[in-house]
């Protein structure tokens, strides 16, 4: 199955500053790649995917960077709010490359964002 | 509004009883699991199901028991035979994984 490595575990920024967040997966036929934010006492809240087909994709200040032949992809938060303070988890498929269904998760990023 | 719901937000846990945690979705998603997550592990499979009257078993099936009877519907039991329940339980649906707010499941 697919190994999924996270890091940093906590990460402490000041507001206004980028913060990335970087994954390594261990199955090259992975496709889909999406990162999830968890505040305190909720679920995880898909924020941002990607598929295999492109490099990178922006959402606001949130973008994603996938890099295929070194099975890595980072997540960047440009202009930080502490509004972004939270848990971001990454994950790959758990299934042999298959787009979409079971995942396998990172172990988790503490962000803080200080004013 | 669409959604999925869990509950109770919090549960406690007797010695030797079995306790079953609700999930529900209005989402018409065909898919539907449980993962279980602990401080610094991330989040980990229980049970998974794809599609009504059939569900597998995830990374950390043992001590845990689920039922696919409906297509909203996932309830996890936690059965006696988990001697570590303690966690904070979350329910998934859909091929994107939509999340419900959990629940947090400890020993009296």
């Amino acid at each position: 199955g697919e190994n999924v490595e996270q890091h940093p575990s906590t990460l402490s920024v000041q507001e206004g500053d980028s913060a990335v967040i970087k994954c390594t997966y261990s199955d090259s036929a992975s496709n889909y790649f999406p990162w999830y934010k968890q505040e305190l006492g909720k679920g995880p809240q898909l924020i941002i995917d990607i598929r295999s087909n492109v490099g990178e994709k922006k959402d606001q200040r949130i973008a994603v960077t996938l890099n295929k032949t070194a099975k890595h992809f980072s997540l960047h938060i440009t202009e930080t709010q502490p509004e972004d303070s939270a848990v971001y988890f990454c994950a790959a498929p758990n299934a042999g490359g298959t787009s979409y269904g079971k995942l396998t998760f990172g172990q988790g990023t503490i962000l803080t964002v200080h004013p | 509004d669409g959604g999925i719901t869990q509950s109770p937000k919090y549960l406690f846990r007797k010695e030797g009883q079995n306790v079953t945690l609700s999930c529900e979705q209005n989402l018409n998603h065909d898919a539907m699991y449980w993962y279980r997550q602990d401080p610094g592990q991330g989040l980990r499979l229980i049970y998974y199901s794809q599609i009504v009257n059939d569900f597998q078993k995830g990374d950390i099936a043992e001590g845990y028991s689920v039922s696919r009877e409906k297509k909203e519907s996932f309830p996890l039991t936690v059965t006696s035979a988990q001697k570590n329940p303690t966690a904070f339980y979350l329910c998934a649906s859909g091929t994107t994984q939509h999340f419900g707010d959990g629940t947090r499941l400890s020993i009296l």
